[in-house]
């Protein structure tokens, strides 16, 4: 399998600031990695798609001013949550997906538990 | 709306028998099927990827698709209670977009 990376694994911020999020695929270059979050007991909810390059897709309902995304690179991308609240303390995945020819695979990072006070 | 279902459980098998898992699809363009197992506060983890028609076997996990019925499943041979977790189910759409199900809940009882 690939490897996925993610860090903070953790992390406890105050309302009103800002955390940052790297996510790296450390064996494969991605193209395309994902962000997800999960609250306790739910299923996995897809935020965004960043995309090496150009702008996050963002799903209905997230606000792209708040979850910012960047793909600086083939093996990089961070999501900042911006302003964050206690409605914000989650657990966020990120995701990378390594093309194989005419298929792929999709690797998940070990994932960020977000606590905000 | 493409979608992924899965019975969400609990499965509940004793140590030592065949945990089957299922799940169907809608999306008839998937050409990509995944397992991943995600343990209780731990992401998930990719356990099985299939992509033809038939069965794929790794060690005692065994996975089956048939896109005739928009069906895959998760075999899982001599479960062990290290096996209980949730499973997911997931279909790559044409453009390598993943579809995941809400998961399956498995508990082996030892």
């Amino acid at each position: 399998g690939a490897v996925v990376s993610q860090h903070p694994s953790w992390v406890i911020c105050k309302s009103g600031t800002s955390v940052k999020i790297e996510c790296r695929s450390l064996d494969f270059q991605a193209t395309t990695m994902f962000w997800y979050r999960q609250f306790p007991k739910q299923s996995l909810m897809l935020m965004a798609t960043s995309n090496e390059g150009s702008k996050a897709t963002y799903e209905q309902g997230v606000e792209k001013d708040k979850f910012l995304i960047n793909h600086a690179s083939l093996t990089l991308s961070t999501l900042t949550v911006t302003s964050a609240h206690p409605e914000d303390s989650s657990f966020y995945i990120c995701s990378a997906r390594r093309l194989r020819d005419t298929t792929y695979e999709q690797y998940f990072g070990p994932g960020t538990r977000l606590t905000v006070t | 709306q493409k979608e992924v279902e899965q019975n969400s459980g609990p499965l509940s098998v004793p140590e030592g028998a065949i945990a089957s898992l299922n799940c169907t699809y809608s999306d008839r363009g998937s050409q990509s099927f995944f397992w991943y197992r995600q343990y209780s506060g731990k992401s998930p983890e990719l356990i099985m990827s299939i992509y033809s028609n038939g069965d794929k076997e790794d060690g005692r996990f065994t996975a089956q698709l048939n896109k005739a019925s928009q069906y895959v499943s998760l075999l899982i041979r001599d479960s062990q209670p290290s096996d209980s977790a949730t499973y997911l189910c997931a279909g790559g759409t044409g453009g390598f977009k993943t579809i995941f199900g809400a998961g399956t809940r498995l508990f082996v009882k030892a």
